[in-house]
């Protein structure tokens, strides 16, 4: 099945920009969708379709997929973005559904 | 506004049955597919099926073959999961999540979006003895 991997923590301070990498075999090839998860809370979409954002979502969120990474980057970094953020693409497996492994973003 | 309420809180003995709902408002019920997601104490998400609201069908994961039904009652917009056989490691914060549907006019045929714009608020399941 396919597999989306992401790194376990980003340290940012406020003001400064946060990106998130999620790898994945020719995951530019696929649509790319961003999940912000606060503690105690369900997830909450931010990014879809690659870079494409809901309405009510700040463009400081943005996002971008080419090769094997997808990246979300977060500018001007607030204190209230501390989160775990998740990746997440269709895939033609037998699992299409596939969610990264989740990354912590930690404001300083 | 949109809204996605789930049942609350269930305890069971391993080997029992579950069953959760999802109640949706404040949108067109059989314009998105509903699906079910999980997620362990301090882990990752984790896909488990999905219903076709408008016409039943539904898809699960492998990972749950057997052991998973996803249903759907229009008429009280309202999807229901249910997974049996429980075991501690079935521990986890259940989902469910909604994806847009669109009219595909070339195949003729509604597709989903393939992502989640919309979240239940979540339903702890402890399975212990």
């Amino acid at each position: 099945s396919y597999v989306l991997t992401q790194p376990p923590s980003v340290s940012v301070a406020p003001g400064q920009t946060a990106r998130i990498t999620c790898g994945g075999s020719d995951i530019g090839s696929k649509n790319v969708h961003w999940y912000q998860q606060k503690p105690g809370q369900a997830p909450m979409l931010v990014v879809y379709d690659d870079s494409d954002r809901p309405s009510g979502i700040p463009e400081r969120f943005s996002g971008s997929n080419s090769g094997n990474t997808a990246t979300l980057t977060i500018s001007r970094v607030e204190a209230g973005d501390e989160a775990d953020y998740y990746c997440q693409v269709w895939d033609s497996g037998s699992d299409p559904y596939v969610f990264g492994t989740g990354t912590k973003v930690t404001v300083l | 506004q949109v809204q996605l309420v789930q049942s609350g809180a269930e305890v069971k003995k391993p080997g029992a049955s579950v069953k959760l709902s999802c109640k949706a408002s404040g949108y067109t019920f059989t314009s998105y597919a509903i699906h079910w997601v999980r997620q362990a104490p301090g882990q990752w998400l984790e896909w488990m099926g999905y219903i076709n609201t408008d016409n039943g069908n539904t898809k699960n994961s492998q990972k749950f073959q057997g052991r998973l039904t996803i249903t759907g009652d229009k008429s009280a917009s309202t999807a229901y999961m249910e997974l049996s056989s429980l075991r501690s490691e079935d521990t986890a914060v259940y989902y469910c999540a909604r994806d847009p549907t669109y009219y595909d006019f070339r195949s003729d045929v509604y597709r989903t979006k393939d992502y989640f714009d919309s979240w239940g608020q979540g339903t702890l399941v402890t399975v212990s003895s």
